[in-house]
């Protein structure tokens, strides 16, 4: 199976601030990744498909790149709404696997 | 608005088997295939099947392979997922999701439309 990692495991940035996190596969991926947010008590929503794509409706605050092994996800101005926990995802072999998230909070 | 609506919570006795519904509305229930993704609690998210509701091939994860079945029944637009022979590692909230695109190759697309799960608690 491809291994997923994700870094920082959690994080807390003010409101308006640039949160940065970055997945890195354990083998080339090409730019088969996805990105979802997970609030609370909720059901994961995608957010960004094929590394870079946004989902119609995703605010144009998060946004993704990268590929091969090494990608990034960005939310340009930190909203209270964005607290969540956020998973990449591959999808180039089977079975598809997930990282481990990242939590992110408002300082 | 495309929609997955799942089945309510189950509590099992170790050994029994669950089966989970997850029924849709707002789109053609032929065209994409659907997932089914779990997570234990407080823990990730963990792959575990895809079915082409359009052919009815499968994918399994091979951990779960073999206790596992995903079905359809087109008729109702329902999905189900039947796992056997439960243990207290199956506790965890199980999610169907629909592809993203329209295609039969497996689960090599993004999970687009969520349900919002079901719980099962695997407890004696």
């Amino acid at each position: 199976d491809i291994q997923m990692t994700q870094s920082p495991s959690s994080l807390s940035a003010s409101v308006g601030d640039r949160v940065t996190i970055t997945c890195q596969a354990n083998q080339d991926i090409r730019h088969f990744l996805n990105w979802y947010q997970q609030k609370p008590g909720q059901a994961p929503k995608l957010l960004l498909y094929d590394a870079s794509n946004l989902k119609t409706g995703v605010p144009s605050r998060f946004s993704g790149s990268g590929s091969g092994t090494d990608f990034i996800f960005t939310i340009s101005s930190l909203q209270p709404e964005d607290i969540a926990t956020y998973y990449c995802q591959q999808y180039h072999n089977l079975p598809p696997t997930f990282g481990p998230g990242t939590k992110v909070d408002i300082k | 608005q495309d929609q997955l609506v799942q089945s309510g919570a189950e509590v099992k006795k170790p050994g029994a088997s669950v089966k989970v519904s997850c029924k849709a509305s707002g789109y053609t229930f032929m065209n994409y295939g659907i997932n089914w993704v779990r997570q234990a609690p407080g823990q990730g998210l963990e792959w575990m099947a895809w079915i082409s509701v359009y052919n009815g091939n499968t994918k399994y994860a091979q951990k779960v392979q073999g206790r596992v079945t995903v079905t359809t029944d087109t008729s109702t637009s329902t999905a189900y997922m039947e796992l056997r022979s439960l243990r207290s590692d199956d506790t965890a909230i199980y999610y169907c999701a629909r592809d993203r695109r329209s295609q039969d190759d497996g689960p090599f697309d993004a999970f687009d439309i969520w349900g919002q799960g079901t719980m099962v608690t695997v407890s004696s």
